[in-house]
């Protein structure tokens, strides 16, 4: 089945450093990508949804410059959280979905990735 | 917009007996609905999702939920829990068309299974 990749699944780093994450669709294309935000013992919050070839579109109060979206091809979009501090320390998971996709077909989601800023 | 509410944070069920996690949506038109679960440091799985039809779906694990559109509700249910279903559970809504939207998730409602 289709199937999306995350990578890291886990990373720490200090504070002032940049982190790519990667968000890379296995076996299918697709133009929109979808970032999201959970902190500890909280819901996923939608951050930005990423579309191939074109700017991505953020959710209110989510700083662009400090989460950098690129969505280069159909199979991989990137975040990178610029000069983290400990307060960007989080799960971030995103999901995509398939372009040849019935309008009743899921998306699909990665299996996160844990960052933790000291 | 669409929201989602989950009433319970917390359940508690003992192993063997039947559980029923609620959700209510609001959305202007028919809404696709989902239920995911997710165990501590791990991602998504897809329990199951409505579309149309009929309104009693069947997922994996086990689990069932029903659509009641007069009670804008998509409850989980289960008739005998399992220790390993204990787990954060999410309730999802997506718009009609959902390729390009994402979904708004419940705040999730942890299921603690004891003996």
């Amino acid at each position: 089945g289709a199937v999306v990749s995350q990578h890291p699944s886990w990373v720490i780093c200090k504070s002032g450093t940049s982190v790519k994450i990667e968000c890379r669709s296995l076996d299918f294309q697709a133009t929109t990508m979808f970032w999201y935000r959970q902190f500890p013992k909280q819901s996923l919050m939608l951050m930005a949804t990423s579309n191939e070839g074109s700017k991505a579109t953020y959710e209110q109060g989510v700083e662009k410059d400090k989460f950098l979206i690129n969505h280069a091809s159909l199979t991989l979009s990137t975040l990178t959280v610029t000069s983290a501090h400990p307060e960007d320390s989080s799960f971030y998971i995103c999901s995509a979905r398939d372009v040849r996709a019935q309008a009743h077909q899921p998306q699909h989601f990665g299996d996160g990735t844990r960052l933790s800023i000291l | 917009a669409q929201s989602v509410t989950q009433p319970d944070i917390h359940i508690t069920v003992s192993e063997g007996a039947s559980l029923e996690l609620r959700c209510n949506y609001s959305y202007g038109a028919t809404p696709y609905l989902f239920w995911y679960v997710q165990s501590p440091g791990q991602g998504l799985q897809l329990l199951l999702k409505y579309f149309s039809g009929d309104t009693l779906v069947q997922g994996i694990k086990g689990f069932e939920a029903e659509f009641k559109r007069s009670q804008s509700s998509f409850n989980l249910r289960k008739p005998s829990v399992h220790w390993s279903d204990a787990a954060e559970y999410f309730c999802a809504v997506g718009a009609g068309n959902s390729g390009n939207t994402p979904l708004v998730f419940g705040k999730g409602t942890r299921l603690s299974v004891i003996a």
